[in-house]
């Protein structure tokens, strides 16, 4: 079967660095988004990972590593408005969305 | 960037009834729609996936008689929840896809249906 997995939820410190990892088993890869999503909204694409390593867009960054079925999120100089669900999702071979179940990031000041 | 609009934003309805929502590319054609609903702490389920002019796909387990999809222009689908249930209540959201592009969805706001 198809799986993503990512933990449930994190806490981090306002200015701080965290990171949140996401591992995959899918038929096929055709790619890797993260999205964030705050409650009651529906989510807003950060980023997209096709090809090994590190896609860097400000203060979040996004690392591949195809051959580990392996990727991650990090969000640096932490704000309290990051505080949100992030989720996780691969293109399969037939170009269908699998997505984690998210985790819920906790921000405290 | 592509914007997605999703008509109502909240709706209430009584048992037995039925509901529709409206998803809107306001600024692009989208061929591909996508339906999710979403349940509280779950991840996203896609219930199907809608070509302009064809009938939905549907994900298995999902009723295409209750769930109807119509995607009649390159810029609207409509979600129409028949006979509405409690079970039913939860957060549907939409999506598009834009032509060739299998890179990115740009998903509307999402529709928070409660069924009383």
């Amino acid at each position: 079967g198809q799986n993503i997995d990512q933990p449930t939820e994190m806490t981090a410190t306002e200015g701080a660095i965290v990171q949140i990892n996401c591992t995959y088993q899918t038929s096929g890869f055709n790619g890797l988004f993260w999205y964030q999503q705050h409650a009651g909204e529906a989510p807003t694409f950060l980023s997209y990972n096709v090809l090994d390593g590190l896609e860097e867009k400000g203060r979040f960054s996004s690392f591949l590593s195809r051959s580990k079925g392996y990727s991650y999120l990090l969000l640096k100089e932490l704000q309290m408005k990051d505080s949100a669900s992030y989720l996780c999702a691969v293109t399969d071979s037939n170009y269908q969305l699998i997505w984690g179940a998210g985790t819920k990031l906790i921000i405290k000041p | 960037g592509a914007v997605v609009s999703q008509h109502p934003s909240r709706v209430i309805c009584k048992s037995g009834t039925s509901v529709k929502i409206e998803c809107r590319s306001l600024d692009f054609q989208a061929t591909t729609m996508f339906w999710y609903r979403q349940f509280p702490k779950k991840s996203l389920m896609l219930m199907a996936t809608s070509n302009e002019g064809s009938k939905a796909t549907y994900e298995q387990g999902v009723e295409k008689d209750k769930f109807l999809i119509n995607h009649a222009s390159l810029t609207l689908s409509t979600l129409t929840v028949t006979s509405a249930h409690p079970e039913d209540s939860s957060f549907y959201i939409c999506s598009a896809g834009v032509a060739g592009g299998v890179y990115e969805q740009y998903f509307g706001p999402g529709t928070r249906l409660t069924v009383t």
